[in-house]
């Protein structure tokens, strides 16, 4: 089956750095993947839509200065945490649609981030 | 704006009930509805994908029905084990790609 990684797993970081999130496609290419925010005991919140060789699609209230997407491969999409702030920390994850993707097809996603901000 | 709610948040039952997970949504315009499993800290696990013109989709001892009209869709899981212990997401979509999730069941099943 599709996989997809993501990492780091774990990443605790002090106030004002900068993080990034590696998300990737093992065994299919993804010319879409997305980016999800899930707060303790709260559902997945879409943050935004990353599409291979164009600008990310951010839902509306994410600000997107502050969390850098950039996919520049149909393997591969990042996901930065610029200067950080406790607000911050959260469970993230990622998820990816095969390019060969129909409308019967799944998205498949990541095991998540877990970014604490101190 | 589409909300997706889900009823109940937690349950607790004993191995071997048959059980029902509730998810109800504001919008019945929505192209697709799928039911995740995650398990603690961890991703997802897409369990049953059900088109908009379907009302039921079925997985060995998990069955998943969608009433459009009336912004409902039900998990029915048939004698739980304590390895169905997660929480349970399901997710409507719109425009063919984006995902709203609801708030999820947190179960347990105990020996």
């Amino acid at each position: 089956g599709a996989v997809v990684s993501q990492h780091p797993s774990r990443v605790i970081c002090k106030s004002g750095t900068s993080v990034k999130i590696e998300c990737r496609s093992l065994d299919f290419q993804a010319t879409t993947m997305f980016w999800y925010r899930q707060f303790p005991k709260q559902s997945l919140m879409l943050m935004a839509t990353s599409n291979e060789g164009s600008k990310a699609t951010y839902e509306q209230g994410v600000e997107k200065d502050k969390f850098l997407i950039n996919h520049a491969s149909l393997t591969l999409s990042t996901l930065t945490v610029t200067s950080a702030h406790p607000e911050d920390s959260s469970f993230y994850i990622c998820s990816a649609r095969d390019v060969e993707w129909t409308s019967t097809d799944t998205q498949y996603f990541g095991p998540g981030t877990r970014l604490t901000v101190l | 704006k589409q909300e997706v709610t889900q009823i109940p948040a937690a349950l607790s039952v004993p191995e071997g009930e048959n059980l029902v997970l509730n998810c109800s949504f504001t919008d019945s315009a929505i192209y697709n509805l799928q039911w995740f499993r995650q398990d603690p800290g961890k991703g997802l696990t897409s369990l049953l994908l059900i088109q908009s013109s379907q009302r039921e989709q079925t997985s060995g001892r998990l069955n998943a029905s969608l009433d459009k009209s009336s912004g409902r869709s039900t998990l029915y899981i048939a004698a739980s084990q304590p390895g169905d212990s997660a929480t349970y997401l399901c997710a409507v979509i719109k425009n063919t790609d984006k995902l709203i999730f609801g708030t999820g069941t947190r179960l347990q099943v105990f020996p």
